[in-house]
């Protein structure tokens, strides 16, 4: 049943190594979306997947930062030579829609647990 | 720059009363204004969403006001019970970007006492 899962739940990562983190979307979901929330904050937006499409990138906040989808499922989010900066909970999330046909008709878009990197 | 900006930052309830929460935005490309409730350890879910074209929405004990001219939303949660104690997040998208990118507030976290 599921939801989108994500994994790993809880990474700590030494200062300069390169992490992987996975999202499982729910099955058939034609949107994807990776957020950042540090702790205490709101969520935010990182890079947006149509299918297999990467179409909005703009909140990468660095190039050590890349995300893939290559087959419009599963997607895996890099974080290279990490930064302590770089601590927070990983969200991704999934619709069976378009973003915009979403916002019109109400439709959710369907958040995952999260994983939970810290760098020491 | 923050562009949703949310008060208060925690808010303490007591069962039963009526629990706002405010957000104010700037960016006037927004169109689109859902509120998001997290629960520890959890991700963010969708409780209501609305569009400029009502000035309030209802949905079960969760009302969306919305001022346009003001560039103001609340959410307000009648009859709050426990199981309210959340943190709840404001958040806006502009139609520009397909509505791909949502701009969340800060949260406020919510507590209701028995």
């Amino acid at each position: 049943g599921a939801g989108v899962s994500q994994s790993p739940r809880y990474k700590v990562a030494k200062r300069g190594q390169d992490v992987a983190l996975r999202c499982d979307p729910i099955s058939g979901h034609v949107s994807l979306f990776w957020y950042q929330q540090a702790l205490g904050q709101g969520p935010e937006f990182l890079t947006y997947f149509q299918n297999e499409a990467q179409l909005d990138k703009s909140g990468l906040p660095s190039d050590r930062f890349f995300a893939e989808r290559p087959e419009g499922s599963v997607s895996t989010l890099k974080i290279q030579r990490t930064q302590q900066e770089d601590s927070a909970v990983y969200l991704c999330a999934s619709s069976p829609l378009v973003p915009y046909e979403g916002a019109l008709s109400g439709n959710t878009i369907y958040f995952g647990e999260g994983s939970w990197l810290t760098v020491v | 720059q923050q562009q949703v900006k949310q008060s208060p930052q925690s808010l303490i309830v007591q069962k039963g009363g009526i629990s706002i929460i405010n957000c104010a935005y700037e960016n006037t490309a927004f169109d689109y204004f859902p509120w998001y409730q997290q629960f520890p350890g959890k991700g963010p879910a969708l409780l209501i969403a609305i569009r400029p074209d009502v000035s309030e929405k209802k949905e079960g004990r969760f009302t969306i006001s919305f001022n346009k001219s003001a560039k103001q939303f609340s959410l307000h949660i009648m009859d709050s019970q426990p199981g309210d104690s959340a943190t709840y997040f404001c958040a806006a998208s502009p139609s520009n970007s397909g509505y791909s990118t949502l701009t969340f507030g800060k949260g406020t976290m919510l507590l209701v006492s028995p």
